[in-house]
């Protein structure tokens, strides 16, 4: 089973609103990504965690705030957002293990974001 | 720096034909991974594929495979029996090396496949 899930498929949000995005696998993996993707474009790297801790943050705008309650779980806490972060949020988890297919990332189907 | 070249933006292929996408990558690390991801219009990244720069064999997944060609720095996926299911936005992806246990992915440009009857 290589599921990863997201809540909410779409998400509607003023500027002012304060809104969480959740992720959720259970395989198992030790490494889990949020990235972000505008129309026609590639995805691109917002967050890492590896066994819980933050790993790398690619610049991110403080208004998004990550959150890995335990291995199992992702957040993205949005606050204060503007139009142009409206995109595709996409989260993927990996085993977290150097070996062959141990660092495939797997992705969850989203959450489409619009921000008024 | 690690770079991900895809140079074909559209491609139409008939269906039951087999048809290939081109990947050229370039990294000055001798270890690294290459991924061939799809992505239907309903936005989720499926992965198809994937081959390590240490492999001997070309990676194979169904109807799926991966031309590797290591000293040309392409990892072309060819598909083969084309569905219509198959038409959506395909895109090769190589690994960055030095990422600990985390994976940190370099993405192409992508290339949108067209399945017609």
């Amino acid at each position: 089973d290589t599921e990863v899930t997201q809540t909410p498929k779409h998400l509607v949000m003023g500027m002012t609103n304060k809104k969480s995005l959740k992720c959720e696998q259970h395989m198992g993996h030790r490494a889990m990504y949020w990235y972000k993707q505008k129309a026609k474009k590639p995805p691109e790297l917002m967050f890492v965690y590896s066994y819980e801790k933050l790993s790398i943050n690619e610049s991110v705008p403080s208004r998004f705030s990550p959150e890995c309650p335990n291995s199992s779980l992702l957040n993205l806490h949005l606050h204060a957002l503007q139009p142009e972060d409206s995109a595709l949020y996409l989260c993927a988890s990996s085993q977290g293990s150097e070996a062959g297919g141990g660092v495939t990332q797997y992705f969850g189907p989203g959450t489409r974001l619009t921000v008024l | 720096a690690q770079k991900i070249t895809q140079t074909q933006p559209g491609m139409f292929v008939q269906e039951k034909e087999a048809v290939t996408l081109d990947c050229t990558y370039d990294t000055s690390d001798p270890s690294y991974g290459l991924f061939w991801y799809k992505q239907p219009s309903s936005g989720e990244m499926i992965f198809l594929i994937y081959q390590g720069s240490y492999d001997q064999q070309n990676a194979t997944e169904g109807r799926y495979s991966l031309n590797f060609q290591k000293a040309r720095k392409s990892a072309n996926l060819v598909i083969s029996a084309s569905q219509l299911g198959d038409s959506a936005m395909y895109f090769c992806a190589m690994r960055e090396v030095n990422t600990g246990t985390a994976s940190k992915l370099t993405f192409g440009t992508g290339t949108r496949l067209q399945v017609t009857l």
